[in-house]
């Protein structure tokens, strides 16, 4: 069974510039979480979508960002326009419905510069 | 709110046990993860506790005492893949809050 899987590993942007990842969660997984850790801080929850839906975007920074899961299969994290803050390592993690676990992708490592 | 604290750094020799405790203050309460996580890869589930007490897994323990709001992770026999940053979460409802972790630095 395929993991988490997160496009591109890497992104280097100028500030001002736009970029957009892209997560594919375990394929069932109604849960999908996007993640951040910037340089020497911890992993900082951002939002959790239930199938297409947002449950809880309480940890989304600011406007700068959107986030969209249509049809509830994969998901986009949007930056727009990109600041040097935005600098760091974005993980998308999915779980099953009642399940506790979540399971990670690798990471989109993004660097503004 | 939820406060975190965890050593930033352990050393340990292989073949050695350590333990890396975790103190947390929360708000809520589902259980509580330990997450490896290597440099540049993304972090891996370990254990979940939700009631006190030990749970056991192979070389790795996880302890949970809720009401003093203390978990450990044990290892034991220690390995030089061992070496990794160590996260404890005390999930919010249905999200993971992460401390900054403890590196541990497995040496021969």
């Amino acid at each position: 069974e395929a993991g988490v899987t997160q496009f591109p590993s890497h992104s280097v942007i100028e500030k001002g510039q736009t970029v957009t990842l892209r997560c594919d969660p375990i394929s069932g997984h109604d849960n999908l979480y996007w993640y951040r850790r910037v340089m020497g801080k911890e992993i900082k929850f951002l939002l959790h979508f239930v199938k297409e839906s947002k449950q809880d975007e309480s940890g989304m920074p600011n406007n700068r960002f959107l986030a969209e899961r249509t049809g509830g299969t994969y998901s986009t994290l949007k930056v727009q326009p990109a600041e040097l803050e935005d600098s760091g390592v974005y993980f998308c993690a999915s779980s099953p419905t009642g399940g506790n676990e979540q399971f990670f992708g690798p990471g989109t490592r993004l660097t503004v510069l | 709110g939820q406060n975190i604290d965890q050593p930033t750094e352990m050393t340990a020799t292989e073949g050695a046990i350590v333990q890396i405790n975790c103190t947390y203050q929360t708000s809520g309460f589902n259980g509580l993860f330990w997450y490896q996580q290597h440099a540049g890869e993304a972090p891996t589930f370990l254990s979940y506790n939700v009631l006190d007490g030990l749970e056991e897994k192979g070389r790795f323990s996880s302890f949970l005492s809720r009401s003093k709001g203390y978990s450990y992770l044990l290892l034991k026999e220690l390995q030089m893949k061992d070496s990794a940053s160590y996260l404890c979460a005390p999930p919010g409802f249905q999200k993971l809050v992460f401390g900054t972790g403890t590196r541990l630095l497995v040496s021969p």
